[in-house]
């Protein structure tokens, strides 16, 4: 399986402010998708992140939320902008290996104030 | 887009018992099913998974069995121990694996 390293693993915000999460991976992967789970809850698909590409996103996410860069296959980016409580969650990186199976980074735990 | 549903959302079983959760889908196009277990603080980790050719797999203690017809498939733990608990997310992916949609998914308690 590959190796997801994700940052930061967990971050206290301020209302208003803009978070951008780093994803990692130490190989070469097609997909990369971002996902949200709000406590106790399920994994909600925000978007996919394509290579060279814009962010394919899932309804209820948008662009100017949540922008994703993807500028090679091993990195991504999902920027949390205008922060409010709600968007209170652990966001977590995953990538479909060569075998497409998906595997997840360890998270980042927000907490928005 | 695809819909998966999951239950039960809590199961408790006592250590040595079998516990059984399914899921349903409803794109019949979704052709890979795989299991999560995650654990309080950590990342899902894959368990076991399933695809569209295949009735059913086990690995060990675990078994997924599938039904296409109906869509639905089921995650099935015998002579289950303390350390299986945890929260368990069923998923399935349509669309030659570009996405997975994951259900609410259930907390498993195993008393000792």
């Amino acid at each position: 399986s590959a190796v997801i390293s994700q940052k930061p693993s967990r971050d206290i915000c301020q209302r208003g402010t803009s978070l951008t999460i780093q994803c990692q991976v130490d190989s070469q992967v097609t997909m990369m998708f971002w996902y949200r789970q709000q406590p106790g809850q399920s994994l909600t698909l925000i978007a996919t992140a394509n290579q060279g590409s814009e962010a394919t996103y899932e309804s209820g996410f948008v662009i100017d939320k949540f922008p994703i860069s993807r500028p090679n296959l091993t990195f991504s980016t999902l920027t949390v902008s205008n922060m409010s409580p709600e968007d209170s969650s652990i966001y977590l990186c995953s990538v479909a290996s060569a075998n497409e199976k998906l595997f997840f980074g360890s998270g980042t735990q927000l907490s928005v104030l | 887009g695809e819909n998966v549903e999951q239950h039960p959302s809590t199961l408790s079983v006592q250590e040595g018992d079998s516990a059984v959760i399914k899921c349903t889908y409803s794109d019949s196009a979704s052709n890979y099913f795989p299991w999560y277990k995650q654990e309080l603080g950590k990342r899902p980790q894959l368990i076991i998974d399933i695809r569209s050719n295949v009735g059913e797999k086990k690995d060990q203690r675990i078994a997924v069995t599938l039904n296409k017809t109906a869509k639905h498939f089921s995650l099935h733990i015998t002579e289950t121990q303390p350390e299986d608990s945890a929260v368990y997310f069923c998923a399935a992916s349509p669309d030659n694996f570009n996405k997975f949609y994951f259900g609410s998914g259930t907390k498993l308690n195993v008393k000792p």
